[in-house]
């Protein structure tokens, strides 16, 4: 096992373009989250999945911004018409949910977008 | 709401020094906590946590205890080496039975130097 793996590790686009992260999480893991992280600040949620069901969003996701978890394997987090305030660090985490566990995320390196 | 406050860095000390990293929790349920670590160029990862009160949680020589009357999750180290200098978040997590979401505080630098 190979942990969780994002791609691309780095994106530069211009303002305006359309963006897409891949995120493939431990294989047995059912939950996958996604978060944001600016300089200087910690991790900030955006949304998870449980399986292939998106159960939680926050209102940091706004209208420009999808996430998808087809076949509950893989997720996509999409920025459309990006903007200079979505430069950020994209952070996916996968999690086995059991109700015994105590709730232990993984995460991959993150995605660093920057908006020019 | 949940929330999650850490002392600010950035933290530098010498090899072998006492190290305490002050953190403080708002939650309006009955929280876990986490500390994660995040070394140059890696991702985070657990490094102890604790689930209910009076919990310590250990690892790598760092040690945190879970103290509900003061809200809070100090992580200290007796003796810190240059190997431990990485950025350090203090995590609550709330709901894990009915989904959830984690909070961080906003990170510790640690640098300690030779």
């Amino acid at each position: 096992d190979t942990g969780v793996s994002q791609d691309p590790r780095h994106k530069i686009t211009k303002r305006g373009q359309n963006v897409t992260f891949r995120c493939d999480p431990i294989s047995e893991h059912n939950r996958l989250y996604w978060y944001r992280q600016t300089l200087g600040q910690g991790p900030e949620f955006l949304t998870y999945f449980q399986n292939e069901a998106q159960l939680e969003k926050s209102r940091l996701l706004s209208d420009r911004f999808s996430a998808e978890r087809p076949k509950g394997s893989f997720s996509t987090l999409e920025i459309q018409r990006t903007e200079q305030g979505d430069s950020a660090m994209y952070l996916c985490a996968s999690a086995s949910y059991l109700p015994e566990n105590t709730g232990e995320l993984f995460f991959g390196e993150g995605s660093r977008l920057t908006v020019l | 709401g949940n929330s999650v406050t850490q002392m600010e860095g950035p933290v530098t000390l010498s090899e072998e020094a006492f190290l305490t990293i002050n953190c403080t929790y708002t939650a309006t349920g009955y929280p876990s906590l986490f500390w994660y670590v995040q070394y140059p160029g890696e991702g985070l990862q657990l490094l102890l946590k604790a689930t209910k009160a009076d919990d310590k949680g250990s690892n790598k020589g760092f040690e945190a205890t879970y103290r509900k009357e003061t809200t809070s999750f100090h992580l200290e180290k007796g003796s810190v080496q240059v190997s431990d200098s990485a950025v350090y978040f203090c995590a609550l997590s709330d709901r894990w039975d009915t989904g959830n979401q984690f909070y961080f505080g906003t990170g510790t630098s640690l640098t300690v130097i030779p």
